[in-house]
């Protein structure tokens, strides 16, 4: 099936740096990709919807300066998590469409800790 | 709006024993139902789906059944296994708001010991 790769698992960043995680369709191209907050203990949170070639849709309370996306390609959407301040660490999943309509592919996720 | 209630968890339980974790939805339209896992430090995956009232999806001895009438989706197995030890979310897309984005439930731990 399709493959959505997610880069880095895992990061450990200085409060004030930006850090850039990459989402990648492997075996397809999707013009809309899904970025995810996860909280400890709580459901998954959309923050944004990626569309190639355009800006990205933000969810309402999502800080569209500091969440900066770009789906500069059809297999390829970043999330740069810019000033980050510990309040920012959390796990975040990118998905896509899955494209043969079997619901929605998920990257393995990215654990985001803010020193 | 859409709305997805699963149960609390964790659910615990010992190897062998029988599963459900419930699920319902509210939906303006008529929406398709998945279930997703996630085990510890990975993404989801998709475990299966229905598409329709009374499709049955199953995979690797989990099923459910799209109720409609009930508006639930329970996940059950018959006999869970050690390495089923995951979180499991339950989920609605329904397009005919304008977006086939999923609605989330908050998400069941289940923990099995041998």
């Amino acid at each position: 099936g399709a493959v959505v790769s997610q880069h880095p698992s895992r990061v450990i960043c200085k409060s004030g740096t930006s850090v850039k995680i990459e989402c990648r369709s492997l075996d397809f191209q999707a013009t809309t990709m899904f970025w995810y907050r996860q909280f400890p203990k709580k459901s998954l949170m959309l923050m944004a919807t990626s569309n190639e070639g355009s800006k990205a849709t933000y969810e309402q309370g999502v800080e569209k300066d500091k969440f900066l996306i770009n789906h500069a390609s059809l297999t390829l959407s970043t999330l740069t998590v810019t000033s980050a301040h510990p309040e920012d660490s959390s796990f975040y999943i990118c998905s896509a469409r899955d494209p043969l309509g079997l619901g929605y592919t998920f990257g393995s996720g990215t654990r985001l800790t803010v020193v | 709006g859409n709305s997805v209630t699963q149960m609390e968890g964790p659910v615990t339980l010992s190897e062998e024993a029988f599963l459900t974790i419930n699920c319902t939805y509210t939906a303006t339209g008529y929406p398709s139902l998945f279930w997703y896992v996630q085990y510890p430090g990975e993404g989801l995956q998709l475990l299966l789906k229905a598409t329709k009232a009374d499709d049955k999806g199953s995979n690797k001895g989990f099923e459910a059944t799209y109720r409609k009438e009930t508006t639930s989706f329970h996940l059950e197995k018959g006999s869970v296994q050690v390495s089923d030890s995951a979180v499991y979310f339950c989920a609605l897309s329904d397009p005919s708001g304008g977006s086939y984005i999923p609605t989330f439930g908050r998400g069941t731990s289940l923990i099995v010991h041998p």
